[in-house]
């Protein structure tokens, strides 16, 4: 079976910028998390999507951050104008629907912001 | 809202030895737990999950965890350390009575280093 798909995994853009990540998740997967790992953290939820609606996207920084996910599968988020504290591992994610909802990860995209 | 305290950024011990982790949560509901584990450059690999059946949970690469309520913790440990068990391991926690929101909550990481 194959895991979560993600693309760029490294990418250095000067802030102000914009960039993007894609994402496609393990299939059959209903639902598709975005999460942010700073450097000595844990990771951080930003968006969860239920099929390609929202559920959760409390702690998505609205302002700069976007993500869609159109059809259902594929997503891909979006910051637009990077900053400097946006230097991160953007990690995606996905789970079936009910029952103990076991997340899978990619190996995520490791974005750095100079 | 629910919050993952893993005690130790930092963990070293020798090939061999015990290895022991610590992670208290705290939840409003009755929770699912989890622990991955992450390699360098790598993404989270699930060791193991607690969803309210067995308390004393098995997992990959011979490691287990013991959900104790009382305590509201959910320790990680292996009898016998091995080189290629270095890694971050994370402990997280989950809602299990809103299956609409089942995003995992971390906490900060530890570090666990293998000493020959």
């Amino acid at each position: 079976e194959a895991g979560v798909a993600q693309s760029p995994r490294y990418k250095i853009i000067e802030k102000r910028q914009s960039v993007a990540f894609w994402c496609n998740p393990i299939s059959g997967h209903a639902t598709l998390y975005w999460y942010q790992q700073i450097l000595g953290q844990g990771p951080k939820l930003l968006i969860q999507f239920q099929n390609n609606g929202v559920v959760d996207d409390s702690q998505l920084p609205k302002d700069r951050f976007s993500a869609e996910r159109l059809k259902g599968v594929d997503s891909t988020l979006k910051i637009q104008p990077a900053k400097l504290e946006d230097s991160a591992v953007y990690l995606c994610a996905s789970s079936q629907t009910g029952g103990s909802s076991e997340a899978f990860f990619g190996q995520g995209t490791r974005l750095t912001v100079v | 809202a629910q919050s993952v305290t893993q005690l130790g950024s930092h963990v070293s011990v020798s090939e061999g030895a015990l290895v022991l982790l610590r992670c208290n949560y705290s939840s409003s509901v009755p929770p699912y737990l989890f622990w991955y584990v992450q390699y360098p450059n790598q993404g989270l690999q699930l060791l193991l999950k607690y969803t309210s059946a067995a308390t004393l949970v098995k997992g990959i690469n011979g490691f287990e965890a013991e959900f104790k309520k009382s305590e509201t913790s959910f320790h990680l440990t292996k009898p016998s350390a091995h080189m290629s068990d270095a890694a971050e391991y994370f402990c997280a926690v989950s809602d299990s009575m809103d299956t609409g929101r089942r995003a995992l909550t971390f906490g900060s990481g530890t570090r666990l280093q293998v000493q020959p």
